[in-house]
């Protein structure tokens, strides 16, 4: 299983700026994605962060609201700009990565503890 | 549209009880199906998984079935215990992605 870690933990932010979550992982993956929490609401994918190349946004991400970093394989950035209220979420940083299972090993998604952002 | 639904947001049971958390998805192309625990201020941990091809996997006191006529599957922990308090949350991906769906979760509380 894959450790990840985020940075900041939680923020309170103002209207109208911007805020750069970091996701480290303890090991090298090849993917990577970024998930939002509303409150109340399911996990929503954000993003998959590719290293090397442009991030993919799903529908109702783009780039100039959430540009992603990958530089390398065990570390992406996630920024939120020009924030308001309703990016009010948590943010999570996701990796798929290899378990043991009964009959060998399979791929599963393992989170980060998230970023809790409030937008004032 | 919601294509991966779970109907109560909350569940209450008494340790030693069964819990049983309920899913509902309407995507056909999902073939496989996961449940997630998360605790407050953590992010969600891999519970169990269940392939298509399967209607049932058990791992320990955790065991899913998927009924894939109903398009349905439920979570069963047998005997719950306050440990497992926590919210779960219900996830498919289509074949060949790993874009999980997930859905707005259910918050467990087992009483001692």
């Amino acid at each position: 299983s894959a450790v990840i870690s985020q940075k900041p933990s939680r923020d309170i932010c103002q209207r109208g700026t911007s805020l750069t979550i970091q996701c480290q992982v303890d090991s090298q993956v090849t993917m990577m994605f970024w998930y939002r929490q509303q409150p109340g609401q399911s996990l929503t994918l954000i993003a998959t962060a590719n290293q090397g190349s442009e991030a993919t946004y799903e529908s109702g991400f783009v780039i100039d609201k959430f540009p992603i970093s990958r530089p390398n394989l065990t570390f992406s950035t996630l920024t939120v700009s020009n924030m308001s209220p309703e990016d009010s979420s948590i943010y999570l940083c996701s990796v798929v990565g290899t378990v043991a299972s009964g009959m060998g090993y399979r791929n599963e998604q393992f989170f980060g503890p998230g970023t809790r952002l409030t937008v004032l | 549209d919601q294509q991966v639904k779970q109907n109560s947001p909350s569940l209450s049971v008494q340790e030693g009880r069964i819990s049983i958390l309920n899913c509902d998805y309407t995507n056909s192309m999902f073939d496989y199906f996961l449940w997630y625990k998360k605790y407050p201020a953590e992010g969600p941990t891999f519970l169990i998984s269940i392939s298509s091809i399967k209607d049932k996997n058990e791992d320990g006191r955790f065991t899913v079935f998927l009924n894939k006529s109903a398009k349905h599957l439920s979570l069963h922990i047998v005997p719950s215990q306050p440990g497992d308090s926590a919210v779960y949350f219900c996830a498919a991906r289509p074949s060949g992605t790993y874009k999980y769906i997930f859905g707005t979760g259910t918050r467990l509380k087992v009483l001692a």
